[in-house]
């Protein structure tokens, strides 16, 4: 089945400790987004790629940073400039970064900091 | 910089019955697309229904439909013959027709249906 895959599920982090969050989708999608989201608020945007080998900031991307050398991967990591990393990260996809395509979400990684 | 506004944190409605979520926004583009993402226990995002600004006929998807008023900046969900498994949170959301496909997401509403 085709689809997003985030992992791990549940992932903690030591202080000063950075960490990868993997985001892996099969769906032959050009754009991927991380976006962050904490508790009961809406969802925030980091970073987006809309091809590979290149991405841009959202919102909040001051203590991330990703790379996407892969179509299929776009890997978030939290650094340690991250101060207040504690949240719950979605991956998306979407065929073309530029047209009004649907967004296909994975099922999240939860962060805390130990 | 678009914003999205959601005033009610909480709502509650009887099985059966209908309920009405609040979205405004803010914008000063005239082409551009909303959206309402439903977001269950399990945290999954999952697509609504779905509103583009040059169409004045109002979106419907079964027992969601919307009331899309584009001067007023507004855009409600209805939900008819509302079911236990309506039970989420509901985001409201904004897409500009340019450049890349970045949502811009309301802060939420959280839905109770009471059986």
């Amino acid at each position: 089945d085709g689809g997003i895959t985030q992992s791990p599920k549940y992932l903690f982090r030591k202080e000063g400790q950075n960490v990868t969050l993997s985001c892996e989708q099969n769906l032959n999608h050009d754009a991927m987004y991380w976006y962050r989201q904490d508790p009961g608020q809406g969802l925030r945007l980091i970073y987006y790629s809309q091809i590979v080998n290149d991405f841009q900031k959202g919102d909040i991307a001051e203590g991330y940073s990703v790379s996407r050398e892969k179509k299929e991967s776009f890997p978030l990591t939290v650094t340690s400039a991250q101060k207040n990393p504690t949240a719950f990260y979605l991956c998306a996809s979407s065929r073309r970064g530029t047209t009004n395509e649907k967004l296909f979400f994975g099922s999240g990684t939860q962060l805390s900091v130990l | 910089a678009q914003t999205v506004t959601q005033s009610q944190p909480e709502m509650s409605v009887q099985e059966a019955e209908t309920v009405t979520l609040s979205c405004t926004y803010d914008t000063s583009e005239s082409d551009y697309y909303l959206f309402w993402y439903k977001q269950p226990p399990s945290r999954q995002m999952i697509l609504v229904i779905r509103q583009e600004a040059y169409k004045q006929q109002n979106a419907t998807e079964n027992r969601f439909s919307v009331n899309f008023q584009k001067a007023a900046k507004s855009f409600s969900l209805k939900i008819s013959d509302s079911q236990l498994g309506d039970a989420a949170m509901y985001f409201c959301a904004y897409r500009s027709s340019q450049g890349a496909q970045k949502l811009v997401f309301g802060q939420g509403t959280r839905l109770t249906i009471n059986p």
